[in-house]
């Protein structure tokens, strides 16, 4: 149980192109989702938290208006880098926290998504 | 002084060997504390999760949270091959987000 999926695994674009990145619970339903990014060889950096239905919170320096966030249904949250740029390339990763977990103290990480910009 | 520290490593061991992971934190208010395993161009898996202070295990893994030290491990006994990975360190207060530390790379040799 408690599986999160991400797709596309892997995508390549040219800059200025725009991508969506899509993260689902498979078998549970998540009230919050949380988007993360890697650059290699460091942490996960949280960008957002996103909540079903309503708008996402962005940590200090997360540009809003680049970063997309949709969280339409209870299993579906999407990120969108708009008008990407070679230094926004790096491991997106999501993670979703069950219906009725207090706190988001269990938090299930999705398999990652490596955005590279040409 | 960041939040969480952790020793990024490399570390490697012998098959066999027990491991010992670290983290140090300076936020006093954190109440969970979790270890994840990441592979390669992977997504992060749980593999413990403790609240508060005190030991917890699972199989050839241990956990121990040490709340006045502000210190937490990750053993491993009888380490593996398929052990290798990063390890990863978080903590979080209740409703605010998980800070990560930076990883372990661990390397098991068979």
């Amino acid at each position: 149980g408690a599986v999160v999926s991400q797709h596309p695994s892997w995508v390549i674009c040219k800059s200025g192109t725009s991508v969506k990145i899509e993260c689902r619970s498979l078998d549970f339903q998540a009230t919050t989702m949380f988007w993360y990014r890697q650059f290699p060889k460091q942490s996960l950096m949280l960008m957002a938290t996103s909540n079903e239905g309503s708008k996402a919170t962005y940590e200090q320096g997360v540009e809003k208006d680049k970063f997309l966030i949709n969280h339409a249904s209870l299993t579906l949250s999407t990120l969108t880098v708009t008008s990407a740029h070679p230094e926004d390339s790096s491991f997106y990763i999501c993670s979703a926290s069950p219906l009725g977990t207090s706190g988001h103290n269990e938090q299930f990480f999705g398999p990652g998504t490596r955005l590279t910009v040409l | 002084q960041k939040e969480v520290e952790q020793d990024p490593g490399p570390l490697s061991v012998p098959e066999g060997a027990i491991v010992s992971l670290n983290c140090t934190y300076s936020n006093s208010a954190f109440q969970y504390f979790m270890w994840y395993r990441q592979y390669s161009r992977k997504g992060p898996e749980l593999l413990m999760y403790t609240y508060s202070s005190g030991n917890k295990e699972d199989g050839r893994f241990t956990a121990q949270v040490d709340k006045s030290s502000k210190y937490i491990s990750l053993f491993i006994r009888d380490s593996q091959p398929s052990d290798s990975a990063t390890y990863l360190c978080a903590m979080k207060q209740a409703g605010t987000a998980l800070i990560f530390g930076k990883g372990t790379t661990l390397s098991v040799s068979s």
